[in-house]
């Protein structure tokens, strides 16, 4: 079945400094990926819609360019959070979209831990 | 029109027995319906997904149940396990190549044994 790889799986990093994540595609290609942000005991809450080789589309109330999203490739997308701080503190969640199956398939998230 | 509500927030099961979480849905552009199954510090997985062209999906103790006319689906865990244990989330989507998947409040199934 479809794989997505999220790396790294947590990282704890000092305020002021910025954090990549990335996320992979392994056995499809995804056009389009997207970007969630998990509190504890919450659901996920979109982010930003990814697609190959153009902007992100940004939900209301996302700083663009605090978290800035690139999807360079038809299998890799990442995040940085620039200028990390402490609310940023959180559990970072990547899905590819797999178009010919019709189904989003989630990484294994990034705990991010802002000291 | 972009919420899909569900419910209950948190449910207690004995083993063996059968759990049931609902969802609804306002947005008629949705056409795929998944349920995701998700443990501490893990990304959601792919339980079961329906289109709304059925009514029912089956897989082995996961079943769906979709009523399209009341826009609510649920998920039914039979014989429920200990192992079933788990935050689930229901999610929809549209059709559309960039369809956003739109997710429910979660449900945080607790399986005595």
């Amino acid at each position: 079945g479809a794989v997505v790889s999220q790396h790294p799986s947590w990282v704890i990093c000092k305020s002021g400094t910025s954090v990549k994540i990335e996320c992979r595609s392994l056995d499809f290609q995804a056009t389009t990926m997207f970007w969630y942000r998990q509190f504890p005991k919450q659901s996920l809450m979109l982010m930003a819609t990814s697609n190959e080789g153009s902007k992100a589309t940004y939900e209301q109330g996302v700083e663009k360019d605090k978290f800035l999203i690139n999807h360079a490739s038809l299998t890799l997308s990442t995040l940085t959070v620039t200028s990390a701080h402490p609310e940023d503190s959180s559990f970072y969640i990547c899905s590819a979209r797999d178009v010919q199956n019709y189904g989003y398939t989630f990484g294994s998230g990034t705990r991010l831990t802002v000291v | 029109q972009q919420q899909v509500k569900q419910s209950p927030q948190s449910l207690i099961v004995q083993k063996g027995g059968i759990s049931i979480i609902n969802c609804a849905y306002e947005n008629t552009a949705f056409d795929y319906f998944p349920w995701y199954q998700q443990f501490p510090g893990k990304g959601p997985a792919l339980l079961i997904a329906i289109r709304p062209d059925v009514s029912e999906k089956k897989e082995g103790r996961f079943t769906i149940s979709f009523n399209k006319s009341a826009k609510q689906f649920s998920l039914h865990i039979m014989d429920s396990q200990p192992g079933d244990s788990a935050t689930y989330f229901c999610a929809a989507s549209p059709s559309s190549n960039t369809g956003k998947l739109i997710f429910g409040q979660g449900t945080t199934l607790q399986v005595k044994p």
